[in-house]
């Protein structure tokens, strides 16, 4: 069975600070792993993909199979980073399973 | 492109009440999904498509039905509505299934 852990519900930094969101996964195939943002009362949209490798507003992540890991990192978070994210793993089943997000919030 | 439309965007519903929530995309996408969002909980998935006239129950199909006619349209009927289906419904749609979907930008719906 396809599962997502998100560890943290909340997760709280200063400005300018690093910040790491946690995923780890469950699968018995080979995962396609991607990491959703909904900003304040908006739609979800893409922030990244396991498979393109490439940075978005800052933000990387680094599939880690041994570990079952999908963490998502940004050396110096800004307020405007303060949102809800979202682990999600594709799978062969046509779905997405989604972990339960973490609210991250950025201080000034 | 309008990408994933949905209606409404606000709505308030008695218990035993019923109404459909509509959802339309313009990317001739074959997969689309219907997910409640409560706080706390993430995402879970009520209903799935993978083409016109094929449907499919997801993690939460109870009180929920779902029609596909049209490669477009995924509307989500609730019949007898319940304070439990309290909740922000997203609609989303993907080319590929179990790959990148595009949301819509949800309804919000009260049942008192």
């Amino acid at each position: 069975a396809q599962r997502v852990t998100q560890p943290e519900k909340l997760l709280s930094v200063f400005k300018g600070a690093p910040v790491e969101l946690k995923c780890n996964y469950s699968y018995s195939g080979s995962p396609e792993l991607f990491w959703y943002v909904q900003y304040s009362r908006q739609r979800l949209q893409l922030l990244l993909r396991h498979i393109s490798r490439e940075s978005i507003k800052g933000f990387t992540a680094d599939l880690n199979k041994g570990e079952t890991s999908f963490h998502l990192k940004k050396p110096f978070a800004q307020e405007e980073d303060s949102a809800m994210y979202y682990c999600a793993l594709g799978g062969s089943n046509y779905k997405l399973t989604f972990g339960k997000g973490t609210l991250l919030t950025v201080n000034p | 492109n309008a990408g994933v439309t949905q209606t409404p965007k606000f709505r308030i519903l008695k218990i035993g009440q019923s109404m459909t929530l509509q959802c339309t995309q313009d990317m001739n996408h074959n997969y689309m999904y219907w997910y409640r969002q409560d706080p706390g909980m993430g995402l879970k998935l009520i209903y799935y498509s993978v083409g016109a006239g094929i449907t499919d129950k997801g993690e939460v199909p109870n009180g929920y039905n779902v029609s596909r006619s049209t490669t477009e349209d995924f509307p989500l009927r609730l019949e007898l509505a319940a304070p439990s289906q309290t909740s922000v419904y997203f609609c989303a749609s993907s080319g590929q299934g179990g790959n990148e979907q595009f949301f819509g930008p949800g309804t919000r719906l009260t049942v008192l």
